[in-house]
């Protein structure tokens, strides 16, 4: 069953504009991860935010999670052409290892 | 760095064979999953192991089954291929305890045809 849906699909930008992703869940999380894929890979973590956490910092990302809201964002800031991937967010409500991905959004950076 | 290696990117079989699908990790992670990616359907478990001759049914077992013999290694087996098994497959592992836990590392996918 798909946990965490984001949004939206598809996201076109200039390089240099920031790019804003949304990932919705429905139960209750332990925390939530964000992973990229380039075209035809596999995903490469990014980040994880635990949920008694609302902000963290990587380099030139940004996520918060809203627990009341059951929802994270994923902002990449002054993107290049070179973040073109598709990013998946991922719930994990237990420790027990397994987490749940979503659609996943497509985002294009044009040069 | 975690490295995860599938044994084929790219493999063309056809319906009714037997295929193996290969996941080697080499970080000593006791947690391995193997999962199918289709256009519009994101990624969806297959099968998951969490300690050798270990395995929990995923989303879509149906028409698969795994082994764990050894820590390292999980193979995803097609028993009968059929078309609608044409995916993506990526394996993935993660460790079962530390600041890491639900942090996953996928290897780099087996592309799947089936004809």
């Amino acid at each position: 069953s798909q946990q965490g849906e984001e949004d939206p699909q598809a996201l076109s930008i200039q390089e240099g504009e920031n790019a804003t992703m949304n990932c919705s869940y429905k139960t209750s999380i332990n925390n939530l991860q964000w992973y990229r894929q380039n075209s035809g890979r596999g995903l490469v973590h990014l980040i994880l935010i635990r949920s008694n956490e609302r902000e963290k910092h990587s380099g030139r990302l940004r996520v918060t999670l809203d627990t009341s809201k059951k929802s994270s964002s994923l902002l990449i800031t002054a993107s290049r052409a070179a973040d073109t991937a598709s990013y998946f967010c991922a719930t994990a409500s237990t420790n027990a290892g397994k987490s749940t991905f979503g659609d996943g959004t497509t985002l294009t950076v044009k040069p | 760095d975690v490295k995860v290696t599938q044994s084929s990117r790219y493999l063309v079989k056809r319906t009714g064979e037997k295929v193996f699908l290969e996941c080697v990790q080499d970080m000593d992670h006791e947690n391995m999953f193997w999962y199918r990616q289709d256009p519009g359907l994101g990624l969806r478990l297959i099968y998951f192991s969490y300690d050798v001759k270990m395995k929990e049914k995923g989303d879509i077992p149906e028409g698969y089954s795994v082994s764990r013999e050894k820590k390292e290694r999980f193979s995803l087996i097609l028993e009968s291929a059929s078309t609608n098994q044409t995916s993506m497959y990526l394996c993935a592992s993660s460790p079962w305890t530390g600041d890491d836990k639900n942090i996953q590392y996928f290897g780099a996918g087996t592309r799947l045809s089936v004809l």
